[in-house]
């Protein structure tokens, strides 16, 4: 059976501060891949998704960065993060089967003092 | 662009049905997905249904779409306290990226 683990669960971070979040998925190959973001009491704005290997497409202009290095990994970067940036951000994958239906992550809590 | 709305809360009685609410803009949505969220946690996929389905039930969940109004309901029987969660809608429209459209979510309280 297929699972999507994401790393850290929590994260504390200066303004200021590089970020790198992590997804992997395990059990099955070349799916399409999700980054959203939840703010507090608020929906799951998309802020990336990957079709393959190297391929990333951001939906929102902002300060991260994705990258797929590898089929079942997708990463979620910053070189500088902002207070704006706290949030729930979590990871989804495709089955591209006949339900056509995304499944998440655990998420990382993200905090940016 | 693709807009979906949620009413923000519901409270209800331990044994009562729950009705939570979305409504969606996009006209060409292929699949309607319903998602629960626990407190910390990601979302876990509850139903979802397809496009040209009026009805779809799964246990204590029945899942109503009127297409023409855009509307979709969750219906929740017998609610328990372990069903106090956000809970929500998403739609996903053509295209082959496959990206969904998330509602705001409602939080469902079940009191005793």
């Amino acid at each position: 059976s297929q699972t999507i683990h994401q790393w850290p669960a929590t994260l504390v971070q200066p303004v200021g501060s590089p970020l790198s979040l992590e997804c992997t998925v395990e059990g099955t190959s070349n799916p399409n891949l999700y980054w959203y973001r939840q703010a507090a009491g608020r929906g799951l704005q998309l802020l990336f998704y990957s079709v393959g290997i190297g391929q990333i497409s951001s939906e929102v202009p902002q300060n991260l960065s994705a990258s797929r290095p590898q089929d079942r990994q997708f990463i979620l970067s910053s070189k500088k993060l902002l207070l704006s940036d706290s949030g729930f951000y979590l990871c989804a994958w495709r089955d591209g089967g006949s339900t056509d239906t995304q499944y998440f992550g655990p998420g990382t809590r993200l905090t940016v003092l | 662009g693709e807009d979906v709305e949620q009413s923000l809360f519901l409270s209800v009685r331990e044994g009562d049905s729950s009705v939570i609410n979305c409504t969606y803009t996009d006209s060409s949505s292929t699949y309607l997905y319903w998602y629960k969220q626990e407190p910390g946690a990601g979302l876990q996929l509850l139903t979802y249904i397809f496009s040209n389905m009026d009805m779809k039930q799964d246990q204590r969940l029945t899942v109503l779409l009127n297409k023409k109004d855009k509307h979709l309901s969750l219906r929740i029987a017998d609610t328990q306290t372990g069903d106090s969660a956000i809970y929500f809608c998403a739609e996903r429209g053509t295209g082959t990226a496959s990206k969904l459209t998330f509602g705001t979510g409602t939080r469902l309280q079940v009191t005793l």
